[in-house]
């Protein structure tokens, strides 16, 4: 169905640590996976993606994780700033489809 | 190279009137995505459009509800005789295309309408 969950609603880590989110997805036929971030007030931001035919791909400062066994998606961000807290989402797409769907969404906060 | 562009930002109307939300998407694309939102919930499909066509409403509520992208100007999403259940920001996305290389999405800034 379309249920792409998250496991933990808040995160809170202290600035300079490691942060990571982490994502759920339902559909097994899903083959594409987009990172979003959305501060208040703003739209979603496009972080970074992945295919399924990858289980890692970096980026700056960040690294999204696919395991496609258990059906998992994870957002590293390294060295955590008071300027990633924000409200990230993760969604997905299969070939052949349009709809993206979308998570619920993990707040992180970022502790000085 | 201007973004996606939502106006208005922030609307405000009376139970009964209509809302009209418009979205301007990026040069170049010629997808258009809406979805919703509700405060601390994820974003939730509505309807999609390419130029002239709707291409699929299933998210969008069969009443009160119609969303059109004309050739010229901007893509409308329009509520008719709105409730307070309507409250919500209103998101749209733009894509350059849609094949199987499975474009991305790129999100305006959104329009909150707050329902009196």
């Amino acid at each position: 169905g379309e249920n792409v969950g998250l496991h933990l609603p808040t995160l809170s880590v202290q600035e300079g640590d490691n942060s990571i989110i982490n994502c759920a997805y339902s559909n097994s036929a899903s083959d594409y996976f987009i990172w979003y971030k959305q501060e208040s007030g703003k739209g979603p931001q496009f972080i970074i993606d992945i295919r399924s035919n990858m289980d890692k791909r970096q980026g700056q400062r960040v690294t999204v994780l696919l395991n496609k066994t258990v059906k998992h998606l994870s957002l590293q961000i390294a060295a955590t700033q008071p300027g990633d807290s924000a409200v990230y989402f993760c969604a997905e797409n299969s070939a052949g489809t349009y709809k993206y769907i979308f998570g619920t969404g993990t707040r992180l906060k970022v502790l000085a | 190279n201007a973004g996606v562009m939502q106006n208005p930002r922030h609307l405000v109307r009376r139970r009964g009137q209509e809302a009209r939300l418009r979205c301007s998407p990026m040069k170049g694309h010629s997808h258009v995505y809406w979805y919703r939102q509700l405060p601390e919930e994820g974003l939730k499909f509505m309807v999609y459009l390419q130029k002239e066509n709707i291409i699929d409403e299933s998210g969008m509520p069969k009443e009160r509800f119609s969303a059109e992208f004309p050739k010229e100007g901007p893509s409308i999403l329009r509520i008719q005789q709105v409730v307070r259940g309507d409250s919500a920001a209103y998101f749209c996305a733009s894509s350059p295309r849609w094949d199987n290389s499975q474009e991305t999405q790129y999100f305006g800034p959104g329009t909150r309408l707050l329902v009196l």
